[in-house]
């Protein structure tokens, strides 16, 4: 159980163009995902908080209107990195955390995605 | 300022030997704790977790982790490392429930190696 998935996996794009992540709870709802940025040989970074039905909290220095993020359901949350640059290239990772009692505290992390911005 | 801090980037052990990786921690009242471990490019799996209760926790692939609330401590521990432990390890902490915020805050991991 708490399978989370990322799709997709790997994804290589232009500069300027747009790229979309999506993030999956497969056997649970999800009341809040989280969106991490990771660099290499670093821990997570998180970039926001996504509650299903309401705008996303970004944390600090992260531009709302590069990293756009939609939760639309209790399984699916997606994150849109707009007019890519070779400086967001990274590696994506979503969490989520189960609306079911008893289990709130734990973030279930997907895969993740490795976003390469030529 | 709350934190979280893994004091070795990097832990060599011994096949079969046991092996711990450290993590301290500075956040006001009774946290949530939780061990992850990496392997190289995925995410993040769940080991284990301290909520409340008994100190030793024990998870996923013969790891436990011992709380020890004076000392703001959750060590990751196993009896015996194999080769396949070899991998980053994370630490992190979640805020009471009553911070209302399910937000964690990460350690900088550590990175196990255990040698044949």
């Amino acid at each position: 159980g708490a399978v989370v998935s990322q799709h997709p996996s790997r994804v290589i794009c232009k500069s300027g163009t747009s790229v979309k992540i999506e993030c999956r709870s497969l056997d649970f709802q999800a009341t809040t995902m989280f969106w991490y940025r990771q660099f290499p040989k670093q821990s997570l970074m998180l970039m926001a908080t996504s509650n299903e039905g309401s705008k996303a909290t970004y944390e600090q220095g992260v531009e709302k209107d590069k990293f756009l993020i939609n939760h639309a359901s209790l399984t699916l949350s997606t994150l849109t990195v707009t007019s890519a640059h070779p400086e967001d290239s990274s590696f994506y990772i979503c969490s989520a955390v189960a609306a079911l009692a008893g289990y709130q505290e734990t973030q279930y992390f997907g895969p993740g995605t490795r976003l390469l911005v030529l | 300022a709350q934190s979280v801090a893994q004091p070795e980037d990097q832990v060599n052990v011994a096949e079969g030997n046991p092996l711990t990786v450290k993590c301290t921690y500075s956040v006001s009242g009774n946290p949530y704790l939780f061990w992850y471990v990496q392997y190289p490019n995925r995410g993040l799996q769940f080991l284990l977790k301290y909520i409340t209760g008994d100190n030793l926790v024990k998870g996923s692939y013969g790891f436990e982790a011992e709380f020890n609330k004076s000392q703001t401590s959750f060590h990751l521990k196993k009896p015996s490392a194999l080769v396949s432990d070899s991998a980053l390890y994370f630490c992190a902490v979640r805020p009471p429930l009553w911070s209302g915020t399910y937000k964690y805050i990460f350690g900088t991991g550590t990175r196990l190696k255990v040698l044949a």
